[in-house]
């Protein structure tokens, strides 16, 4: 079957470092995707990573190891605004994506 | 601007009754996806289409359906048979090439709920 765990809840003050995980098991795995939601919205793309190793986007990076079926998000100088849901997602070969449940991340002052 | 347009936003439908749901994309992505999320959950895909009048199950397929007679729509019908259809229902397009880079564009939601 296909799975992805993440947690469900992580809380954090501004400024702080926070990682969220991902381990998942994937037939046909291809890479692993990032996205975040806000209440009430539709999730917006973050990263991806394909190959083992680190990818930075700005604040946010995301890490994967295909060996450990594991990776993670990192989001740095975390501010209010980060407040909100990040989805692991898995991408397989045929091209169809599944998700993790979610993490809901709280930022505090 | 391009995007995803998804219609209608919320929607309301007796026990019963089939409801479609709209999206549309003009962004000539191959890929289009249907995905149902509930309240404090993450999403779970229903069906997804890589070309048109071809479409591939999810996880969740049982009492819905959808068609792609064009590339830029990909209509989700929810019938009578899907028990529990209360639910924010997102649609997604992506390019399908080599490059790729896992990015999913999704239209804002449609919100269904059965009284």
């Amino acid at each position: 079957g296909q799975s992805l765990e993440q947690p469900s809840e992580v809380t954090a003050v501004e400024g702080a470092i926070v990682q969220i995980n991902c381990t998942y098991q994937t037939s046909g795995f291809y890479g692993l995707s990032w996205y975040q939601q806000h209440d009430g919205g539709a999730p917006t793309f973050l990263s991806y990573n394909a190959l083992d190793g680190l990818e930075e986007t700005g604040r946010f990076s995301s890490f994967l190891s295909r060996s450990d079926s594991y990776g993670y998000l990192l989001l740095q100088e975390l501010q209010m605004k980060d407040s909100a849901s990040y989805f692991c997602a898995a991408r397989r070969n045929n091209n169809d994506m599944r998700f993790g449940a979610g993490t809901r991340l709280t930022v505090k002052p | 601007d391009g995007g995803i347009t998804q219609s209608p936003k919320y929607l309301f439908r007796k026990e019963g009754q089939n409801v479609t749901l709209s999206c549309e994309q003009n962004l000539n992505h191959d890929a289009m996806y249907w995905y149902r999320q509930d309240p404090g959950q993450g999403l779970r895909l229903i069906y997804y289409s890589q070309i048109v009048n071809d479409f591939q199950k999810g996880d969740i397929a049982e009492g819905y359906s959808v068609s792609r007679e064009k590339k830029e729509s990909f209509p989700l019908t929810v019938t009578s048979a899907q028990k529990n259809p209360t639910a924010f229902y997102l649609c997604a397009s992506s390019i399908l090439e080599a490059g790729w880079n896992g990015e999913l564009f999704f239209g804002e939601g449609s919100r269904l709920t059965v009284l």
